[in-house]
């Protein structure tokens, strides 16, 4: 079955520590985005990236980096840099085509820093 | 510059009576309008689209939402609502130019039994 997986269902770390969220998507799309949700927020978004070795910074990049070696693999880091990193991570693509702008996601990170 | 606005973080109703989410948005040109269902610990799953043509669009699980452009609006319906309705519910526009969604607050529909 087509789809995007994120590894690990929920993340624990310490204050201080680099943490790398993973997600992978088989579905042959282009471009891959990363979201952090927060109550009552809605989802911002972090980074993006609308094809291989590119990405962009989204509205919210600070303390955060990412990498796309691969097609099908999109890693999020989130660094010692962000101030409040405790949040619900998800990860989408799309295909990137015209008339394809529907983003599909993956089930989510849930990341507690303490 | 385009965003969306959902009115009423939180929405209560009956089981079996009409579910009304609201939805609008502010873009300069016609936009392409989205709604997402996100259940408790998961990601967001697609209900339905707007793109072009019709107006009045058809989900899954019975859900149906109507473009207006006089009034900005994309508001999702349900004639009947489901306890398993209840969950998070996101808006989201395409950004213009690009393939970004920008996503709106969420409305977090509550079925009373």
């Amino acid at each position: 079955d087509g789809g995007i997986t994120q590894s690990p269902k929920y993340l624990f770390r310490k204050e201080g520590q680099n943490v790398t969220l993973s997600c992978e998507q088989n579905l042959n799309h282009d471009a891959m985005y990363w979201y952090r949700q927060d109550p009552g927020q809605g989802l911002r978004l972090i980074y993006y990236s609308q094809i291989v070795n590119d990405f962009q910074k989204g509205d919210i990049a600070e303390g955060y980096s990412v990498s796309r070696e691969k097609k099908e693999s999109f890693p999020l880091t989130v660094t010692s840099a962000q101030k409040n990193p405790t949040a619900f991570y998800l990860c989408a693509s799309n295909s990137g085509g015209t008339g394809s702008y529907e983003q599909y996601f993956g089930p989510g990170t849930r990341l507690t820093v303490t | 510059a385009q965003s969306v606005t959902q009115l009423g973080s939180h929405v209560s109703v009956s089981e079996g009576a009409l579910v009304l989410l609201r939805c609008n948005y502010s873009s300069s040109v016609p936009p392409y309008l989205f709604w997402y269902v996100q259940y408790p610990n998961q990601g967001l799953q697609l209900l339905l689209k707007y793109t072009t043509g019709a107006t009045l669009v058809k989900g899954i699980n019975g859900f149906e939402a109507e473009f207006k452009k006089s009034e900005t609006s994309f508001h999702l319906t349900k004639p009947s609502a489901h306890m398993s309705d209840a969950a998070e519910y996101f808006c989201a526009v395409r950004i213009t130019g690009a393939n970004n969604l920008f996503f709106g607050t969420g409305t977090r529909l509550t079925v009373i039994p």
